[in-house]
């Protein structure tokens, strides 16, 4: 157990809905980021917050946005879903930017 | 550009044999260098990770990598896999000069017979 949890696990929703992912980061980490796993892709970094404020964007779609709270947690929000978003999200934490802490992930099927 | 390269797709090994993962990247100032390994179903869990020092580091169940500078590598191994060590490992270069996300590989699949 990482110490980062994701919810929910497991997500199923058709085409042009909007949903949230949620993150819980480790005790103490400032740092979240977001990654998303899909067979075509593999692994891609999405976004990175720490403390709050964004601090790094990867391939992140205009489609879908993040924010993280004052209590640390982070959510990311998915929008005008289309059949290409059905992946494996990720979640991680660190302290500031060293090792990252994965949670087990949020699996998004759209249907 | 920034990149992580693992050439093996999918590798199959006997149980009790050694196993190398390879690893090379593309990095332009001195890398952290991460190895991963997933689970069917599981996120992903840190087998170990290079910062600096010295360059052979152990990690979890049994895995060492050596970092070779002048290979640009980071290879994975394990002197007796055992069946349990059948997942999908990823190797990850740290971005610290764009907020410290990760870059992986494309993840090698490995298979262990008995």
């Amino acid at each position: 157990d990482s110490g980062v949890t994701q919810t929910p696990k497991h997500l199923i929703t058709a085409t042009g809905q909007r949903v949230t992912l949620r993150c819980s980061p480790r005790s103490g980490d400032l740092s979240v980021y977001w990654y998303q796993q899909s067979l075509d892709q593999g692994l891609q970094f999405l976004i990175q917050y720490y403390n709050g404020e964004e601090r790094a964007k990867g391939n992140i779609l205009e489609r879908f946005s993040a924010q993280q709270f004052p209590d640390l947690h982070s959510e990311l929000n998915l929008s005008s879903l289309e059949l290409g978003d059905s992946a494996l999200y990720f979640c991680a934490s660190s302290t500031r930017t060293d090792t990252q802490y994965f949670g087990p992930g949020t699996r998004l099927t759209v249907l | 550009a920034q990149s992580v390269t693992q050439p093996d797709i999918h590798i199959t090994v006997s149980e009790g044999a050694s196993l190398e993962l390879r690893c090379n990247y593309s990095y332009g100032a001195t890398p952290y260098l991460f190895w991963y390994v997933q689970s069917p179903g599981q996120g992903l869990q840190l087998l170990l990770k290079y910062f600096s020092g010295d360059t052979l580091v152990q990690g979890i169940k049994g895995f060492e990598a050596e970092f070779k500078r002048s290979q640009s590598s980071f290879n994975l191994r394990k002197p007796s896999v055992h069946w349990s060590d059948a997942a999908e490992y990823f190797c990850a270069v740290g971005a610290y000069n764009q907020g410290g996300k990760l870059i992986f590989g494309q993840g090698t699949e490995l298979s262990v017979k008995p």
